[in-house]
């Protein structure tokens, strides 16, 4: 079973561009949550997308958005890039929401605002 | 609001030897428990898990040892080779939060 996979692997881009990361899950998990990884901050959480809605979200500015496919595959947007985006995203799936389940987490989409 | 630390940022052990990791958690409706394992260069990857309603729970050369009244989590990892030198995180959940809290994480290195 194919894990869980995100692209591109690597971007650079410039300060108020926008950047779509994208992610597939494993299949058969409907569950997609994203999170931010830095050195500074550690993981930290943005959104949980589970039948294409938005179940949570976390403490990030309204530049970070999501959505879900009805194939369960997600995409994140990051409008007006600033200097501190610079980070690994991170994508984890789970077969639902919620729940004593683990996510399984994808190798990231490393991002770099020069 | 919820927070998951870790003691000890790095930990250097001798090759053969066994590991533990340990990890603090200040939610008391936290149910939920997993352990991850990430490598340079790649995303976690999930180790093991533990429900609240357990204290200990195996895996292979790996046990999760899980003290609710002190909020205590703990990983050891028997006869630890060169493979196991990653970040190792963990993770909390509650029934009533939908989301995970990562702790900072725990740099093990494995020498020869």
């Amino acid at each position: 079973k194919a894990g869980v996979t995100q692209t591109p692997r690597y971007l650079i881009k410039t300060r108020g561009q926008q950047v779509t990361l994208s992610c597939s899950p494993i299949s058969g998990h409907r569950s997609v949550s994203w999170y931010q990884q830095t050195p500074g901050q550690g993981l930290q959480f943005l959104f949980e997308y589970f039948s294409e809605t938005q179940r949570n979200k976390g403490n990030f500015p309204g530049r970070f958005s999501g959505r879900q496919f009805s194939n369960s595959r997600s995409e994140m947007n990051v409008s007006t890039l600033e200097l501190g985006d610079s980070a690994l995203y991170l994508c984890a799936s789970s077969l639902y929401a919620g729940g004593n389940q683990p996510q399984h987490f994808g190798d990231g989409t490393r991002l770099s605002i020069l | 609001g919820e927070s998951v630390g870790l003691h000890l940022p790095t930990l250097s052990v001798q090759e053969g030897d066994n590991s533990i990791i340990n990890c603090a958690y200040s939610n008391s409706a936290s149910d939920y428990f997993i352990w991850y394992k990430q490598e340079s260069g790649k995303g976690p990857q999930f180790i093991i898990d533990i429900r609240s309603n357990m204290d200990k729970r195996q895996g292979q050369r790996v046990t999760v040892l899980l003290n609710k009244t002190v909020k205590h989590l703990s990983l050891q990892i028997a006869a630890t080779q060169p493979g196991d030198s990653a970040v190792y995180f963990c993770a909390e959940r509650g029934y009533n939060f939908n989301k995970f809290y990562f702790g900072s994480g725990t740099k093990l290195n494995v020498k020869p």
